[in-house]
Formats: C-alpha cells, structure tokens, sequence
C-alpha cells in the first residue's frame, strides 16, 4: 500500500527559504504510472496545488508561486522536495504531499498526512 | 480569491439530500472535468467524485456528481451524520499555461 509521510521544520523566518520533503514507501517513485506533487492548505482557508513532478524529470507550478518555487525528486531516496524562496506570513500552511495518476491531472491519491509550516521570526 | 467559486456552508438533516454548487469559467470547468474531494476534520482531503460523474473504488453511491456549462455540483443523497466535512471542487485551467485549480471550499454541517 502507498504511503506518503512529509517531512521538514515547523517553523521557517521571514525572507527565508521553506525546504520539505516527501518520503513514499511500498512503491517507487520512479513509475511512469505517477506524478508527485505539492498542495497546500492555509489553516482555515482552501486547498491550493504547488506543484507537480514526473520520474523523467518533467516539473510543472502553479503559475502564482512558480517564481519562489522548486520542486525536485530523488529516487535513490525515494523522496521527492519542496522548496519555497522568500517566505512570507502568508505562506503558512498545512503542506500536503500527494501522488497524482499519469493519465489523469485532477486525481491525487494517497496523500500524506501533512505538516503545519508557519512562518514567523 | 478561487477561480472556482463555492458556497461557504450548506446544511442539511440526516436522510435529506443536499447539492454544493462550483462555478468557474469558459477556461477550467467550461472545457476540463470536475473533481470533488472530501475533507474531514483534520484529516487530508479524499477524492469522491472524478471526471464530473464517476465515483472512485468505496466511494458510496449516495455521492453523485454533474456537470453543466461552466458549473458542476456535487450532490449527497441519504445524509449522514459523518458526511459532515468540508467539499471542495477542483479542475484543470487552461490559462497561463495550465494548471490545477481548487474551489474555496464548503462546509457541510449535518444538523
């Protein structure tokens, strides 16, 4: 059964740059049956996708963060990462790790639990 | 601000069948599938309903989704009192390069 579990600091200051990562067990990343993205939540605000990448390298980003935003995989690891530049108070936020179905965009199945990253000095 | 717009609550008594509603443009629900996730209280969101009408492996039938124009809805049919949650709708926007897009989100309480 996949299994995704984020990981990374809870809290990140201002101006700097929030790095996560994503470890998925009982299956690998490397497939040609899935992306691996990044959604976030703002604590009781609505759902908003980050970004999304594919084995073969392939990255896709939410047009409002692209610039601030890199997203990468390891597979000799198993993970793929986030990183989000320039952090603000408004990018505080329950981060979701996610797998996404190759053949269809919107189906993001399993995700991980998600981890609260708040961004204060 | 979401390019698909929802309401922020709807209720409804156990037994009874409600409606959420999601309206977007010509550009992401006018030309793309409509997708519904559940999202329980403190948990991650679940999909429940995928390419407008289709309902994924355990998702129960009481769960229904449609798609007209540029707006879709989700409709729960036989409410229960663990249906209370948090819907939200989501499709794909084809402008500015494409991209996913979520609704803000609606608070269903089962009174």
């Amino acid at each position: 059964q996949l299994q995704l579990q984020e990981s990374g600091p809870g809290l990140v200051t201002p101006s700097e740059t929030l790095s996560l990562t994503c470890t998925v067990s009982g299956g690998s990343i490397r497939t040609t049956s899935s992306y691996w993205g990044w959604i976030r939540q703002p604590p009781g605000k609505g759902l908003e996708w980050i970004a999304s990448v594919y084995f073969s390298g392939s990255t896709y980003y939410n047009p409002s963060l692209k610039s601030r935003v890199t997203i990468s995989m390891d597979t000799s690891k198993n993970q793929f990462s986030l990183k989000l530049s320039s952090v603000t108070a408004a990018d505080t936020a329950v981060y979701y790790c996610a797998r996404r179905t190759s053949s269809d965009p919107i189906w993001f199945d399993p995700w991980g639990q998600g981890t609260l990253v708040t961004v204060s000095s | 601000q979401s390019v698909l717009t929802q309401p922020p609550s709807v209720s409804g008594t156990p037994g009874q069948r409600i409606t959420i509603s999601c309206s977007g443009g010509n550009s992401n629900i006018g030309t793309n599938n409509a997708y519904w996730y559940q999202q329980l209280s403190g948990s991650a969101p679940k999909l429940l309903i995928y390419r407008n009408n289709q309902r994924p492996s355990g998702v129960p039938d009481r769960f229904s989704g449609s798609k007209s124009g540029t707006s879709a809805s989700l409709a729960i049919s036989g409410l229960r009192s663990e249906d209370e949650a948090d819907y939200y709708c989501a499709t794909w926007d084809d402008s500015v390069s494409g991209h996913v897009v979520f609704g803000g989100g609606t608070k269903l309480t089962v009174l």
